[in-house]
């Protein structure tokens, strides 16, 4: 059964880099079937789509976020993750990553989820 | 604010139905059959229920189904359970730049 897992650092200073890399197990990142994503939610709000990508390398952003964010996979590592710049309090959030589905991106597999607190 | 409109919360009694409605645009709702819904426990990843406006993924209940009319989507649970009380997102594919959408989520009460 495959799984997610998000790792990296919990704690990011003011207008450092972001980093989090989700492992994939059970399975293979390197698939033409599914998209690979990221999904955030900051404390006591809704969900939002951070951005996704194919196994190929072609990346999709949420446009309120894309002149900060790369998201970048290693099919060696069976692994994909996201980088942030410039980070700001509002980027305090749990960061789920995810399986989306090709055509209508619907998200049918998290992780666990991972709180990052920007703070100084 | 989110891109799609969702009550902030609705509660039923045990046995009862309820529906949750998540309004959006001809961009996204109200042009395609790509409607989601997920469940999510504090503390807890989300957990899809509904997909493609009314499918159903395998070991979901059949008293969660979901309908949309035009620019508005809807879950309905019916035969509320106490383990019903979570919160409830709706999330649509968007024609816009920005891909996928998700409701402000509605809190769902058992009383």
């Amino acid at each position: 059964q495959l799984q997610l897992q998000e790792s990296g650092p919990g704690l990011v200073k003011p207008w450092e880099t972001l980093s989090l890399t989700c492992t994939v197990s059970g399975g293979s990142v390197d698939t033409s079937s599914y998209y690979w994503g990221w999904i955030r939610q900051p404390p006591g709000k809704g969900l939002e789509w951070v951005g996704h990508i194919y196994h190929s390398g072609s990346s999709y952003y949420n446009p309120s976020l894309k002149s900060r964010l790369t998201i970048s996979v290693d099919t060696s590592k069976n692994q994909f993750s996201l980088r942030l710049n410039s980070v700001t309090a509002a980027d305090t959030a749990i960061y789920y990553c995810a399986r989306q589905g090709l055509i209508a991106v619907t998200v049918d597999l998290w992780g666990q989820g991972t709180l990052v607190t920007v703070s100084s | 604010q989110s891109a799609l409109t969702q009550t902030a919360s609705v509660s039923g009694s045990p046995g009862q139905s309820i529906t949750i409605s998540c309004t959006g645009t001809n961009n996204d709702i109200g042009g395609y059959k790509y409607v989601s819904w997920y469940q999510k426990y504090p503390g807890k990843a989300p957990k899809l229920i509904i997909y493609d406006v009314s499918n159903r993924p395998s070991g979901v209940p059949n008293r969660f189904s979901g309908s949309k009319s035009d620019n508005t989507a809807s879950l309905t649970i019916s035969g509320l359970q106490a383990e019903d009380e979570a919160d409830y997102y709706c999330s649509s594919y968007s024609s816009t730049t920005t891909l996928v959408l998700f409701g402000g989520g509605t809190k769902l009460t058992v009383l």
